[in-house]
């Protein structure tokens, strides 16, 4: 069964300290992985795609790495502020019709 | 170019009565996907449509749930005789031909009374 799994499920850090989040899937045959962004109520917010072919990307204070060999991903966020508190997605396209498979998230909170 | 659009934002529902979800996807972007949000759940992979084509119904409850995507017009998900276990968010999705990448809407939230 192909499956994502983020862990930890809640993180907690104070403002300007760097965010580590990680994914992991269990099948390295993958197209694409996608990050998302989810405030409470509403809507997933694209934050970063990354190609099966390439190994990272980058977006300002953001940063995603790809190892399809160990199946992982993580999420860097440089100097947090707190608007970056929200539910942070990790979704995975195991095939060529790009359906993804979600993680359960990680609920990020930074304290000023 | 407007995101993903869907109604409405929030609907109520009385136990065996019909909701209907609208999803009109990014200009340009003929395929559409339809997730479920349970409440303190992950999204779940309801289905996959192309204009006039379900490609892939296999997250879809075989029973009182339908879809649909015409070539002119928006998607839409209908749920017939709703029952409490229905009450969830419902995401739409759509995605162009080229890099795989998907956009999702704000979602339509359900609830049944």
């Amino acid at each position: 069964k192909q499956e994502v799994t983020q862990i930890p499920a809640a993180l907690s850090v104070p403002e300007g300290e760097n965010l580590v989040l990680n994914c992991s899937f269990t099948d390295s045959a993958i197209y694409n992985l996608q990050w998302f962004r989810q405030d409470p109520g509403k809507g997933l917010t694209s934050l970063l795609l990354i190609q099966s072919s390439q190994r990272e990307q980058t977006s300002g204070r953001l940063n995603a790495s790809l190892d399809k060999s160990s199946g992982r991903s993580t999420l860097y966020i440089a100097a947090s502020q707190p608007g970056d508190s929200a539910t942070y997605l990790c979704a995975v396209s195991f095939s060529n019709d790009y359906k993804l498979s979600f993680g359960a998230g990680t609920t990020v909170t930074v304290r000023a | 170019n407007a995101g993903v659009m869907q109604n409405p934002r929030h609907l109520v529902r009385r136990r065996g009565q019909e909701a209907r979800l609208r999803c009109s996807p990014m200009k340009g972007h003929s395929h559409v996907y339809w997730y479920r949000q349970l409440p303190e759940e992950g999204l779940k992979f309801m289905v996959y449509l192309q204009k006039e084509n379900i490609i892939d119904e296999s997250g879809m409850p075989k029973e009182r749930f339908s879809a649909e995507f015409p070539k002119e017009g928006p998607s839409i998900l209908r749920i017939q005789q709703v029952v409490r276990g229905d009450s969830a968010a419902y995401f739409c999705a759509s995605r162009t031909q080229p890099t795989g990448e998907l956009f999702f809407g704000e979602g339509s939230r359900l609830t049944v009374l």
